[in-house]
């Protein structure tokens, strides 16, 4: 079954803790991306890959790091977790190119709390 | 820079009716997708439908499509005949298209509910 995969899916932490949420994707998509959901604000872009090794930077990357080794996988790395940090984060994953599909499949998201 | 915006937070809508959700969009990129998602209340963003900035016809995807208007920078999603289980949260988004660059945004969303 094609899908995007995050860990996990409820994490409550304290400030300062370093913590990984990891997304994997088994459709071979070329683009993966890190949202953060709040209440009012929609979705707003973290980071993104268009390739392996490519990344940069969304709307909103303060306090995060992203890496892509391998093409099906797109941890997020929050270092020093603060508390305005906590929000529900989405993974996505799509094709990338001229003339490809361009549908994005979302995991089921990761509420993250920081205490 | 980009942006999105959804002036509507929340539409009530009697059931089988056909409702208009407004996104405009603001861009200089010649190259460049629109998309809606759904959110239902239990959380997942589900894919709708996609316009490309160089598609000449409007797209459509069963009861959603895409009235889409390059020159006002619009792009609203309309459902006809509405159901029940189309309460929920709206997003347009905005890709650029670019070789070297593909940032998304969203917009805020519209809480669409339906009334039986």
């Amino acid at each position: 079954e094609a899908q995007v995969t995050q860990n996990p899916r409820y994490l409550i932490t304290v400030t300062g803790k370093k913590l990984t949420v990891t997304c994997s994707q088994n459709m071979n998509h070329e683009y993966m991306s890190w949202y953060r959901q709040d209440p009012g604000l929609g979705l707003r872009q973290i980071y993104y890959s268009m390739n392996v090794e490519v990344t940069d930077k969304g709307d909103v990357p303060e306090g995060y790091k992203v890496s892509r080794k391998e093409k099906r996988n797109f941890p997020l790395i929050l270092e020093s977790p603060s508390p305005n940090q906590t929000s529900l984060y989405f993974c996505a994953s799509s094709l990338w190119g001229p003339g490809r599909t361009v549908t994005q499949y979302f995991g089921p998201g990761t509420r993250l709390t920081v205490l | 820079a980009q942006k999105i915006t959804q002036t509507q937070p929340g539409m009530f809508v009697q059931e089988k009716e056909a409702v208009t959700l407004d996104c405009t969009y603001d861009t200089s990129d010649p190259s460049y997708g629109l998309f809606w998602y759904k959110q239902p209340s239990s959380g997942e963003m589900i894919f709708l439908i996609y316009q490309g900035s160089y598609d000449q016809q409007n797209a459509t995807e069963g009861r959603y499509s895409l009235n889409f208007q390059k020159a006002r920078k619009s792009a609203n999603l309309v459902i006809s005949a509405s159901q029940l289980g189309d309460s929920a949260m709206y997003f347009c988004a905005m890709r650029e298209e670019k070789s070297s660059a593909s940032k998304i945004i969203f917009g805020s969303g519209t809480r669409l509910s339906i009334r039986p």
